[in-house]
C-alpha cells in the first residue's frame, strides 16, 4: 500500500509569489488533514476534508491560504501571495475514519521557505 | 483549550543511555495521548498511544504511561540506539481535535 505522498518535498519562493502544495492520500481514505509546523514550534492543524468537503477549516490562518480536494482524491494547498511567516513544514495526513484513534498516516511534508 | 507541552530540545545522548522526554497536557474531557516520531527525511509515524488513564503504550523499546493525576505522558527508553535519532512529538486528541507539542530533537551518538 502506498503511503501519503506530498509534492514538492522542498520549495523556495520569493515573498509575494504563489506556491501550490499537493497531497495524495492513501487510496480509499476519505479523511484528509493539513497541518503545518512553523519555525520549530508545535505542529498546528489547518483543515480537515471528508471526501471533497471541508469538515473543519478553523486552523487556516487567513484568506491567503486556499485548500481544495476536487473529486475527493488528492488535495492542493495554495498560498497566494506568500509571506515570510508562511515558511515552515506542511504535513498532510489521511485516515479511513474520522478521529485520531483510528490512526492518521502522515506524509513526509513539504518544506516551504519564503525569502 | 487543549494543549501539549513537551521538553525543549535538542537532547543529545550516548548510545545505550536512558531517555526521558517529558510531556504534559491540558485538556477537557478524556483525551487519547500519542507519541509520534519523525526520522530524517520521512513523515510523522505513530510510535505509541494510550487511550485511557493508566494505560501504557509501548513500541520499539519505548514506553509512555497515561498519568491522569499529573496530566503527563512522558516518553522513556532504557537504552537508546543511534537509529533512534529523530524528532519526537507528543500529541493529544480530544473530540477529533488533535494537538501536538513543539517536538524534541534527539541525537544519539555512538
Amino acid at each position: 500500500e502506498a503511503g501519503v505522498t506530498q509534492f514538492p518535498s522542498h520549495s523556495v519562493i520569493e515573498k509575494g509569489q504563489t506556491v501550490t502544495l499537493r497531497c495524495d492520500p492513501i487510496s480509499g481514505h476519505d479523511n484528509l488533514y493539513w497541518y503545518r509546523r512553523v519555525m520549530g514550534k508545535e505542529i498546528k492543524f489547518l483543515l480537515h476534508f471528508v471526501k471533497e468537503s471541508k469538515q473543519d477549516e478553523s486552523g487556516m490562518p487567513n484568506n491567503r491560504f486556499l485548500a481544495e480536494r476536487t473529486g475527493g482524491t488528492y488535495s492542493t494547498l495554495k498560498v497566494q501571495p506568500a509571506e515570510l511567516e508562511d515558511s515552515g513544514v506542511y504535513f498532510c495526513a489521511s485516515s479511513q475514519r474520522t478521529g485520531a484513534n483510528y490512526g492518521y498516516t502522515f506524509g513526509s511534508g513539504t518544506r516551504l521557505t519564503v525569502v | 483549550g487543549n494543549s501539549v507541552t513537551q521538553m525543549e530540545g535538542p537532547v543529545t545522548l550516548s548510545e545505550e543511555a536512558f531517555l526521558t522526554i517529558n510531556c504534559t497536557y491540558t485538556a477537557t474531557g478524556y483525551p487519547s495521548l500519542f507519541w509520534y516520531v519523525q526520522y530524517p527525511g520521512e513523515g510523522l509515524q505513530l510510535l505509541l498511544k494510550a487511550t485511557k488513564a493508566d494505560d501504557k503504550g509501548s513500541n520499539k523499546g519505548f514506553e509512555a504511561t497515561y498519568r491522569k493525576e499529573t496530566t503527563s505522558f512522558h516518553l522513556e527508553k532504557g537504552s537508546v540506539q543511534v537509529s533512534d535519532s529523530a524528532v519526537y512529538f507528543c500529541a493529544l486528541c480530544s473530540a477529533n481535535d488533535m494537538r501536538f507539542g513543539a517536538g524534541t530533537r534527539l541525537t544519539v551518538k555512538p
